[in-house]
Formats: C-alpha cells, sequence, structure tokens
C-alpha cells in the first residue's frame, strides 16, 4: 500500500511556542491531504483538508489562525500549531488520497504533541 | 444529523471468530471502510465496501447491507496482535469520511 509518513513523531514544547507538523506521501502524488486530531479513547475528528496549491477548508469550530496549513506540493503537507497551549496537546494524524474522492486515505503514523 | 454506531468495546479468544457491527445513518453514501488502529499509532486500512455484500481478504471479511444501513467486520483465527481498535467509516454524499468512535477489541488467551 501507499505511504505516508509524519514529522516529527513526537514532540514536547513549552506553552507559547509554535509546532511544525510534516506529512509526506512517499510513493504517490497527493491531491488532497487531510488533518485529523484524535483524544484518547475517542475517534478521529477531521480538522481540515487540503488540496494542492489551494487554503485549506476547515471543519467548523477549528480556528484556521491557530492551526496553519500549508499543502505546497503533491507530497507535503505542514500543519502549524501556533501559540500552543495545554489544550492542544493531542495525537495530530495526517493522511493523503491518490486521486478522486472515492479513492482509499492513507495514513501517517502520527505526531503525539505535548505542551506544558 | 450523522451517525456511526460501533459498539465500545469487545473482548474475545484467541483462535476465536468474532463479528464487530457498524450502523450508520448519513446523508448519502459512497462507501464504508473499516481500519484497524493499534493503541498509540494511526490507522491502517483494512477495507472498502461500496456494494452490498461480503468482501473476504485472508483473515478479514466485511460485509454491507445498504438497505439496512449496516456493515460487519469479521476476523477469523483471532491473533493476540489483532487486540486494536477497529474504526468504521463512511463516505457521505460530499465524500466526507464520517467516522464512528472505534471498537476497541480485546484478545484474551
Amino acid at each position: 500500500g501507499a505511504v505516508v509518513s509524519q514529522h516529527p513523531s513526537r514532540v514536547i514544547c513549552k506553552s507559547g511556542t509554535s509546532v511544525k507538523i510534516e506529512c509526506r506521501s512517499l510513493d504517490f502524488q497527493a491531491t488532497t491531504m487531510f488533518w485529523y486530531r484524535q483524544f484518547p479513547k475517542k475517534s478521529l475528528m477531521l480538522m481540515a483538508t487540503s488540496n494542492e496549491g489551494s487554503k485549506a477548508t476547515y471543519e467548523q469550530g477549528v480556528e484556521k489562525d491557530k492551526f496553519l496549513i500549508n499543502h505546497a506540493s503533491l507530497t507535503l503537507s505542514t500543519l502549524t500549531v501556533t501559540s500552543a497551549h495545554p489544550e492542544d496537546s493531542s495525537f495530530y494524524i495526517c493522511s493523503a488520497r491518490a486521486g478522486n474522492v472515492l479513492e482509499t486515505q492513507y495514513f501517517g503514523p502520527g505526531t503525539r504533541l505535548l505542551v506544558l | 444529523g450523522q451517525n456511526i454506531d460501533q459498539p465500545t468495546e469487545m473482548t474475545a479468544t484467541e483462535g476465536a471468530i468474532v463479528q464487530i457491527n457498524c450502523t450508520y445513518q448519513t446523508s448519502g453514501f459512497n462507501g464504508l471502510f473499516w481500519y484497524q488502529q493499534h493503541a498509540g499509532e494511526a490507522p491502517t486500512f483494512l477495507s472498502y465496501n461500496v456494494l452490498d455484500g461480503l468482501e473476504e481478504k485472508g483473515r478479514f471479511s466485511s460485509f454491507l447491507s445498504r438497505s439496512k444501513g449496516y456493515s460487519y467486520l469479521l476476523l477469523k483465527e483471532l491473533q493476540m496482535k489483532d487486540s486494536a481498535s477497529y474504526l468504521c467509516a463512511v463516505m457521505d454524499s460530499n465524500y466526507q469520511l464520517i467516522w464512528g468512535a472505534g471498537t476497541k477489541l480485546i484478545i484474551k488467551p
């Protein structure tokens, strides 16, 4: 299957700092990438959808100025958590889809963020 | 509203068979996905059903009945490594994935 990488896998930062998470599709071109957030024992919560070269579409309740998403190329999307606070601590997962909307989403390994 | 229901937790014995059910009510339907997620890891794709019937893939099978808004994931010859959460997700008319909360499967020796 297709491979999606995510970096870093784990990050601890101080409150008020910004954290950037990278998501890369390694063996296919991802026309669409998705960013999810998951709290312990809860399901995935879609934060935003991004298509290469265009602005991300954010889900209701997700602050676009706080969670900056850039999908600069067909293999790379980044999520920057700006001015992180302890409540932003979570498991952030990206997924990528190659072609049309019926294609399978392949997930990255996730990034565990802890804000102190 | 859109809704995906699946049991919160199930327990089964190594070597046995387990069926994880998923019922859904969504605005439109463009397929149903099952993903496996081990603790602390990202989900991995298991199966995709868009037509009624059973899809078999090794020890795992997935069934869909669109008229009943119902799917199940069947796991045979359970192994300890199958202990994980199993997520049911439906693609709605806007091609958005609607996720269930997941079923935690505990395998006992």
